[in-house]
């Protein structure tokens, strides 16, 4: 079954705690992305990737890290979160047409 | 540049009433893709249709039936005989031919059925 994995699924932190949210999908899809969900804005893209060692950035990358040393994972790292990233969290994988999210993770920084 | 509109910020109906949820687009690109995706309180995104842009015709799954109309760059979503099952969150989204990485959300509306 295709599919995008994400963990954790909860996540409740402090602020200035390094944290990383995992990423993998099974399609052999080149890419990958990540958006966060805040209320009334809809999913913004926080970075992509287009293959193993390549990535760039989206709309909101500032505070977030990514890397892609394999081509089925695609971790989200905060290296020092804040509570503006308090959020809902969807890695996602693409092909033309059509998208695959994972289930999101929602994350609170105190 | 590419932009999705959800006009309706929060829309309540009564269980076995019709609802459309407005969606207006942006985009530059000839070959382009359109999504409505539901989002129950649970959080997950479920996929219910795509469109592309060179398919016009009106589609009808059960209850719910999709609109899109080109000439205003409008792809609206009708859910008829409305059920409490199906208040949730509901996003429009974008995506282009020759950049189908990025996908573009309207901010979404909100539907509550009350029973």
């Amino acid at each position: 079954e295709a599919q995008v994995t994400q963990n954790p699924r909860y996540l409740i932190t402090v602020t200035g705690k390094k944290l990383t949210v995992t990423c993998s999908q099974n399609m052999n899809h080149e890419y990958m992305s990540w958006y966060r969900q805040d209320p009334g804005l809809g999913l913004r893209q926080i970075y992509y990737s287009m293959n193993v060692e390549v990535t760039d950035k989206g709309d909101v990358p500032e505070g977030y890290k990514v890397s892609r040393k394999e081509k089925r994972n695609f971790p989200l790292i905060l290296e020092s979160p804040s509570p503006n990233q308090t959020s809902l969290y969807f890695c996602a994988s693409p092909r033309p047409g059509e998208q695959f999210f994972g289930p999101g993770t929602r994350l609170t920084v105190l | 540049a590419q932009k999705v509109t959800q006009a309706q910020t929060e829309i309540s109906v009564v269980e076995k009433e019709d609802v459309t949820l407005d969606c207006v687009y942006e985009t530059r690109d000839t070959t382009y893709y359109l999504f409505w995706y539901k989002q129950p309180p649970s959080g997950e995104l479920v996929f219910l249709i795509r469109r592309n842009s060179f398919d016009e015709q009106n589609e009808i799954s059960g209850r719910y039936s999709w609109n899109f109309q080109k000439s205003t760059s409008s792809f609206n979503f009708t859910i008829t005989a409305s059920q409490v099952v199906d208040s949730a969150v509901y996003f429009c989204a974008l995506s282009e031919e020759y950049n189908f990485n990025k996908f573009y959300f309207g901010s979404g509306t909100k539907l509550n059925v009350k029973p």
